[in-house]
């Protein structure tokens, strides 16, 4: 497609269930971002992707997220055991890494509102 | 997580006015962004700053990256009903990095 894709578009799930969200990056991406957005707030990086590979997981709130990323492309975030804190948006980005930073513009999805109940 | 100092919070403004708003940080950043979120969508990048000192334009946006590297604002003139949202500003240290937000300024255009 056109821009970055993410499934599904909203989540509804009970406490102590597990989620998984989606991201398609924009074709031919290299680098893939994970972000959290609360109610009211700013975005709070999560994790990033360089390929397949994570040279930053910093930003993971807990051991109950993880995240992979396959051919290169399609992101999979997975909370485990889900608590109410974890209700936000979760957005991705993808840009292209190469040429300097002028080029690594991250463009972003519309993200998936998880609502924990 | 770390985030930037973004004021003011929210904007309550008469179409026409020029809007101003600004970031600041503790640490240095190599760039910065200033991005737009409308309800429902991701935000959407208005202007990158890479250099220290710069001023950028975009239509009838304005950006420059503060001298120190460690702050940012954003203009707007002549403001049109569309420009209502939410306004963050972002940095990034490192070429890849992952970015820091600010908590973002809400602009309403009152009729």
């Amino acid at each position: 497609g056109a821009g970055v894709s993410q499934s599904p578009s909203n989540k509804v799930t009970e406490k102590g269930k597990d989620v998984e969200l989606r991201c398609d990056p924009i074709s031919g991406h290299t680098a893939l971002y994970w972000y959290r957005q609360s109610l009211g707030q700013g975005l709070e990086f999560l994790i990033y992707f360089q390929g397949n590979s994570a040279p930053d997981k910093s930003g993971l709130p807990s051991d109950r997220f993880s995240a992979e990323r396959t051919g290169g492309s399609v992101s999979t975030l997975t909370i485990q055991r889900t608590q109410q804190e974890d209700s936000a948006v979760y957005l991705c980005a993808s840009s292209y890494l190469a040429g300097g930073p002028a080029k690594n513009i991250q463009y972003f999805g519309a993200g998936t509102r998880l609502s924990v109940l | 997580g770390q985030q930037l100092n973004q004021s003011p919070q929210s904007m309550f403004i008469q179409e026409g006015e020029d809007v101003s708003m600004n970031c600041t940080s503790s640490s240095i950043f190599n760039t910065w962004l200033w991005y737009k979120q409308d309800p429902g969508e991701g935000p959407v990048l208005l202007i990158a700053l890479y250099k220290a000192g710069e001023l950028t334009s975009n239509g009838r946006l304005t950006a420059q990256f503060g001298i120190t590297r460690k702050d940012s604002f954003l203009n707007i003139s002549a403001s049109i009903p569309s420009d209502v949202g939410i306004y963050f500003c972002a940095g990034r240290k490192g070429g890849a990095d992952g970015l820091t937000f600010g908590k973002g300024t809400h602009l309403i255009i009152q009729p």
